[in-house]
């Protein structure tokens, strides 16, 4: 089964509008952390935002925020007044706290977000 | 500034032919991670290192090896073996076993065979 699944292959926003990226996750842990990546053209993986499972209140940084429902097992991404930078491919991934996986990262497919003047 | 170096950038394999990337981390961390992203379909995990000399296949190994010989480096060989080996290729790395620790990413190189 997947880890992560993102169900939005594209999305189109216009410029200063507000956007959400979905993201489910699927885990028997009880700790875990869930992670969005934002990678523009030129490959590198930028670290956007961090919610832990046990955070009672949904992490923000700057005009990211994260839209954490537990009990739906979602984690959504919000970007706020959209920037034509952010046109790039947005990655939603997770880490169980249980030994053993040892840590590693799982990521969804990602969502390809184009933003539009 | 601390980070982690990937080389080459881009990098053309022959028929037949192994070929290593570099990753190179001066960030102190422990585990390291090699990661697989082909179009459409994500990064997909190859082999990951928790410490030095010991290594764990990810999901798709097969046609690939690595070594951990010094904390900084974590080098990974595409064999002959690797069929489609096409791909871009990024190496990771973090603290072990900290679910609440980000992963560190390289730029990445692009695999392309001639």
């Amino acid at each position: 089964a997947q880890k992560i699944t993102q169900t939005q292959p594209g999305m189109f926003v216009q410029e200063k509008e507000a956007v959400t990226l979905d993201c489910t996750y699927d885990t028997s842990d009880q700790s875990y952390g869930l992670f969005w990546y934002k990678q523009p053209s030129s490959g590198e993986m930028i670290f956007l935002i961090y919610q832990g499972s046990y955070d009672e209140q949904n992490a923000t940084e700057g005009r990211y925020s994260l839209n954490f429902q537990k009990a739906r097992k979602s984690a959504n991404l919000v970007i706020s007044a959209s920037q034509l930078g952010d046109s790039a491919m947005y990655f939603c991934a997770m880490r169980e706290g249980g030994s053993s996986t040892l840590g590693r990262l799982y990521f969804g497919r990602g969502t390809q977000l184009t933003v539009w003047p | 500034d601390g980070g982690i170096t990937q080389s080459p950038k881009y990098l053309f394999r022959k028929e037949g032919q192994n070929v290593t990337l570099s990753c190179e981390q001066n960030l102190n961390h422990d585990a390291m991670y090699w990661y697989r992203q082909d179009p459409g379909q994500g990064l997909r995990l190859i082999y990951y290192s928790q410490i030095v000399n010991d290594f764990q296949k990810g999901d798709i190994a097969e046609g690939y090896s690595v070594s951990r010989e010094k904390k900084e480096s974590f080098p990974l060989t595409v064999t002959s073996a690797q069929k489609n080996p096409t791909a871009f290729y990024l190496c990771a790395s973090s603290r072990p076993g900290d679910y609440t620790s980000k992963l560190f990413f390289g730029s990445g190189t692009q695999l392309s065979v001639l």
